[in-house]
């Protein structure tokens, strides 16, 4: 099977700050990766996803980062505004599956 | 459209009640997928259908029961459930059920259940 984890379960940034999320994978057959961003009331909205082919990945101020050897994913947020408050999921797919299997969540507050 | 409907929003229910969770999609989606998501944690997978046949059951009680009528709706029927059934229940969607770059799930925005 597949589990992820969050090194952290919360973080707190000022605005304007770079944050980074970080999450761990259990399973070396994982192929797939996708950072979800949940805010209240909401269901998961998709960031930006990751195959396991590439180490790198940018978006609109976001930014992944795969590090197969250590099973490390990172979720890179520039420039950190209010409206990127949310609880924020990492998800893994193993090869073969046909489901996500999620990390435990970091919630990111921003302070003024 | 591209959006996950899912109605009630809310729901209140007893243990002896029979209530349904519905769920709609119109982007020509042929995979969907129920999850159960506990305060303070991350959605857990409970069924997925894929071209309207159930492909997994995360071996669910039976007191939950799904259904997918045709390829743009799916529903959760419940039944005697218990107070720890209390969730929000999301509901997602995805072209194919190979889940890839070009597949990626969109979410609903769930449907919170309490039971009392």
């Amino acid at each position: 099977g597949e589990s992820v984890g969050l090194h952290l379960p919360t973080l707190s940034v000022q605005e304007g700050d770079n944050s980074i999320i970080n999450c761990a994978y259990s399973n070396s057959a994982s192929d797939y990766f996708i950072w979800y961003k949940q805010e209240s009331g909401k269901g998961p909205q998709f960031i930006i996803d990751i195959r396991s082919n590439m180490d790198k990945r940018q978006g609109q101020r976001v930014t992944v980062l795969l590090n197969k050897t250590v099973k490390h994913l990172s979720l890179q947020i520039a420039a950190t505004q209010p409206g990127d408050s949310a609880v924020y999921f990492c998800a893994a797919h193993v090869q073969g599956a046909q489901k996500l299997v999620f990390g435990q969540g970091t919630r990111l507050t921003i302070n003024p | 459209d591209t959006e996950v409907t899912q109605t009630p929003k809310h729901l209140v229910m007893g243990m002896t009640n029979k209530k349904s969770l519905k769920c709609e999609q119109h982007m020509g989606h042929r995979a969907m997928y129920w999850y159960k998501q506990k305060a303070k944690k991350p959605p857990e997978l409970m069924f997925v259908y894929s071209y309207e046949k159930l492909s997994i059951n995360e071996s669910v009680p039976s007191r939950f029961s799904p259904e997918c009528p045709n390829s743009s709706l799916l529903n959760l029927h419940l039944h005697a459930l218990q107070p720890e059934d209390s969730a929000l229940y999301l509901c997602a969607s995805s072209p194919t059920s190979q889940i890839s770059g070009a597949n990626v799930l969109t979410f609903g925005a769930g449907s919170r259940l309490t039971v009392l």
